[in-house]
């Protein structure tokens, strides 16, 4: 069964300064990963996707990688802003009959003013 | 273009009743996913319809069902309410159907906040 994690849970850091989430899955049979947002009260947005052959995606001041063989994503976000304060999903397409994503619980990300 | 719409918003119910949510995709979009948000569990996938025909199904008892109307828009029934199903349930839409290898993308409603009593 397909376990996505991702840590930390909760991250706080100062405006401006670079960071990494991290998304981590037990299963390398995906067709893709992505990365959603979500905001308090709101839907997920989502923010890149990552087939499984290829290695990046960027998009704008988000830049995400996938591993597949080693099972792991980052997500970057340089020069954070407090408009990033969300909460960062990470999700895997897997293969077989079941065409589904498996969501991981997400890290809450706080970016301080 | 108009987004993802869910009906209601927010929810009230009592153990033991039944509640329809219902869901608008962004027009043109023919699949709709429907996933439940617990803080426990997280987000997990219910179910997934496409041209008003369930295509894949999460690991959720008989009690959750869905159907999906020829304009696209689509329902989930949960019959026989618990405690445990308070949850968010978010919908979202695709053009096509999350077959094999699929790069489309999923644009997700707001949510509709159920709380069991």
């Amino acid at each position: 069964k397909q376990e996505v994690t991702q840590i930390p849970a909760a991250l706080s850091v100062p405006e401006g300064e670079n960071l990494v989430l991290n998304c981590s899955f037990t299963d390398s049979a995906i067709y893709n990963l992505q990365w959603f947002r979500q905001d308090p009260g709101k839907g997920l947005t989502s923010l890149l996707l990552i087939q499984s052959s290829q290695r990046e995606q960027t998009s704008g001041r988000l830049n995400a990688s996938l591993d597949k063989s080693s099972g792991r994503s980052t997500l970057y976000i340089a020069a954070s802003q407090p408009g990033d304060s969300a909460t960062y999903l990470c999700a895997v397409t897997i293969q077989g009959g079941s065409e589904k994503l498996v969501f991981g619980k997400g890290t809450k990300l706080t970016v301080n003013p | 273009k108009a987004g993802v719409t869910q009906t209601p918003r927010y929810l009230i119910k009592t153990r033991g009743q039944q509640v329809t949510l219902s869901c608008s995709p962004i027009s043109g979009h023919r699949s709709v996913s429907w996933y439940q948000q617990t803080p426990g569990q997280g987000l997990q996938f219910l179910f997934e319809y496409f041209s008003e025909t369930q295509r894949n199904k999460g690991n959720f008892p008989g009690r959750f069902s869905g159907r999906q109307f020829s304009n696209s828009r689509s329902e989930m029934n949960v019959s026989t309410l618990e405690l445990g199903d308070s949850a968010l349930y978010l919908c979202a839409s695709s053009l096509w159907f999350r077959g094999q290898g699929s790069t489309d993308t999923q644009y997700f409603g707001p949510g509709t906040r159920l709380t069991v009593l």
